[in-house]
């Protein structure tokens, strides 16, 4: 099973500013995804990041509020620019893997905006 | 589009005792995998159990088993001999061939001493 890590753990930022968490995957995966969680709640995908193309954002997310970069088969990064109030949230990455296809998510990044 | 409903948001159990959390799903593929995550209070989610939909016999990890209905579209999780280290969210999860993921809202569980 792949094992992700994410930095930033946890982040205070203030309100205009931009944050970028960077999410590393201990071996290749064709597919990342990038998740918005509210504490207790399920997860949101904001968008799949694939290696060599530019990412897929669902309903609700843009390329503008949410760029994310997918450099190689190991790493993504997602940056949440012009950050307000509302973007305070846990940010996950995730990746599949195995034949399976199943997600393996890192810990995880607690973002508040002040 | 497939859709995954729990119609738990939040269950109890008492310490060594059997708890079933509930899934059902709605989808018009034959192949998929199902699969029941666990999210602990320190946040990182983990696989638990999955199951193959062309697979009858019902999957088994340890003190974990499912209960696959195909027809009935239900696939819910048994935890046996509860521990207090299973206090988490739950979250049933569907995937496609076509890698097309989706997750169900969630149930808390508590395991009380």
């Amino acid at each position: 099973s792949a094992v992700i890590s994410q930095k930033p753990s946890r982040d205070i930022c203030q309100r205009g500013t931009s944050l970028t968490i960077q999410c590393q995957v201990d071996s290749q995966v064709t597919m990342m995804f990038w998740y918005r969680q509210q504490p207790g709640q399920s997860l949101t995908l904001i968008a799949t990041a694939n290696q060599g193309s530019e990412a897929t954002y669902e309903s609700g997310f843009v390329i503008d509020k949410f760029p994310i970069s997918r450099p190689n088969l190991t790493f993504s990064t997602l940056t949440v620019s012009n950050m307000s109030p509302e973007d305070s949230s846990i940010y996950l990455c995730s990746a599949l893997q195995g034949y399976y296809n199943e997600q393996f998510f890192g810990p995880g990044t607690r973002l508040t905006v002040l | 589009a497939q859709t995954v409903t729990q119609s738990q948001p939040e269950m109890s159990v008492q310490e060594a005792e059997t708890v079933t959390l509930s899934c059902t799903y709605d989808t018009s593929e034959n192949n998929y995998y199902l699969f029941w995550y666990k999210q602990p209070p320190s946040r990182q989610m983990i696989l638990v159990i999955r199951q193959e939909a062309y697979k009858q016999q019902n999957a088994t990890e340890n003190r974990f088993s499912v209960n696959f209905q195909k027809a009935a579209k239900s696939f819910s999780l048994k935890i046996s001999d509860s521990q207090l280290g299973d206090t988490a969210m739950y979250f049933c999860a569907f995937v496609d061939y076509g890698q097309n993921f989706v997750f169900g809202p969630g149930t808390r569980l508590s395991v009380l001493p």
